[in-house]
Order: structure tokens, then C-alpha cells, then sequence
């Protein structure tokens, strides 16, 4: 069985500042990981995806996240939170031999204080 | 291609009436995906179909709730009888194999039960 754990509920991070958002995962298979964002009012977005190629893995916006096999996580990061960076974010586990098994965190919602 | 569509994006409706949302996925893509999400939640898998054959159904989709995708292309979600507890945001997504998972979604299609 597969499950995803996003450890903060809400994140709050001044402009300018470093963005953490954190990212557990279970699975029985080696799975693709992905986040995804959503902005008020519109469709979820994909940021990047993990999909058993490079490790570190670089997305839109700036954003970029690592997966650790050993600590089994897959944490989202920025150098630099911007005012825009505000929304929801959602991190997704499947297994690539099973694409009808897409599960989703329960979401990180980010702030950024001006 | 202008990406996936949902119509109604809003549905207002009295408790016991049934409701229907349409889907239109990306032309290409073989592989549909209805969610739900709830305020402060991240999506839950409903129903999957790849082309015309609705290959998984969640325990969340009770028999008041139907899918279908005639023809592989628009896919429809009815749900019967409406409870206030079926008040959410409807997602589709579309997706094709070899892209490992990865979802193109709609803007969604917000029910309100009253």
C-alpha cells in the first residue's frame, strides 16, 4: 500500500527567505513522486516529478526537490520565496506499474509574509 | 489544445436532486481521473478509466454516484439523490500511459448542497 505524509499543514516564510516543505512517503514499489501546486481559484499544477532517473530533481518556478530513499522523503524546496509562491501544495505518490494509484497528501498551504 | 475542461465550474443544488458534471480531457490522452476534494484536503481518488473501460472505483464512490466515458473521449460524473455531505470540488484529470502518473486537471467543478 502506498500513503503520503505532508508534515506541516501550513508554512508561513518571509519574501526572500528559504522554502521547506516537507514530504514523507510510503510504498511497497519504487514509486514517482511528484508535487503539485494549486492556486486560488485554479487547477492544480505539476511542479516536477521523481521518476527513478536523478536523484535531485529541478522544477518550475525555481522550485526543486530530492529524493531520499533512506529517509524515505521527497521535501520541496526554494532559494527564495516570492509574494506568487503562495497556494497550496501537494505532494503525490504512485506506482509506476500502477497508474490508477495516484494518492495525494493532504496539502501544505505556504504564506509568505511581505 | 486548451487542456482539460469541467463544466458546471459551480453547482448550487437543494438536497435529494441529482446533479451531472462533464469532463473534456486532453484529446490525446487515453486515461481519465475523477477526484474529490474537500476544504483542507488534499484530493481522493474516485474512479479511473482508461479509454471507454472503468478500470477502478473507490470505496468513496457510493451507488449513488456513476461514472461513465462513452466513446473514450468526455467523461460524466452523476451523482443521485444529493446529501450535503457530497458538497465539494469535483477534479478531473487526463493523463496518457508513459507519462508515469504524471496529471494534466481541470479547474474543477464545485458542488454546493443545501
Amino acid at each position: 500500500a502506498q500513503s503520503v505524509t505532508q508534515l506541516d499543514s501550513h508554512v508561513s516564510v518571509s519574501e526572500g527567505t528559504p522554502v521547506l516543505l516537507r514530504c514523507n512517503y510510503s510504498s511497497s514499489y519504487s514509486p514517482s513522486l511528484f508535487w503539485y501546486v494549486q492556486h486560488p481559484n485554479k487547477g492544480l499544477q505539476l511542479l516536477l516529478k521523481y521518476t527513478s532517473a536523478a536523484t535531485l530533481v529541478k522544477g518550475i518556478n525555481g522550485f526543486e526537490a530530492e529524493f531520499k530513499k533512506s529517509e524515505t522523503s521527497f521535501h520541496l524546496t526554494k532559494p527564495s520565496a516570492h509574494m506568487s509562491d503562495a497556494a497550496e501544495y501537494f505532494c503525490v505518490v504512485s506506482d509506476p506499474n500502477r497508474d490508477d494509484k495516484i494518492i495525494f497528501g493532504k496539502g501544505t498551504r505556504l504564506h509568505i509574509l511581505p | 489544445d486548451t487542456g482539460v475542461s469541467q463544466d458546471p465550474r459551480h453547482k448550487i443544488t437543494k438536497r435529494g436532486q441529482n446533479v451531472t458534471f462533464r469532463c473534456d480531457p486532453i484529446s490525446e490522452h487515453n486515461r481519465l481521473y475523477w477526484y474529490r476534494q474537500t476544504l483542507g484536503q488534499g484530493p481522493e481518488f474516485l474512479t479511473y478509466f482508461q479509454n471507454e473501460a472503468q478500470l477502478e472505483k473507490s470505496r468513496l464512490l457510493s451507488d449513488r454516484f456513476s461514472a461513465e466515458r462513452p466513446k473514450g473521449s468526455f467523461s460524466t460524473l452523476e451523482i443521485q439523490r444529493t446529501e450535503q455531505g457530497d458538497s465539494a470540488m469535483y477534479l478531473c484529470a487526463s493523463s496518457s500511459s508513459g507519462l508515469l502518473g504524471e496529471l494534466f486537471f481541470g479547474e474543477g467543478s464545485r458542488l454546493t448542497v443545501l
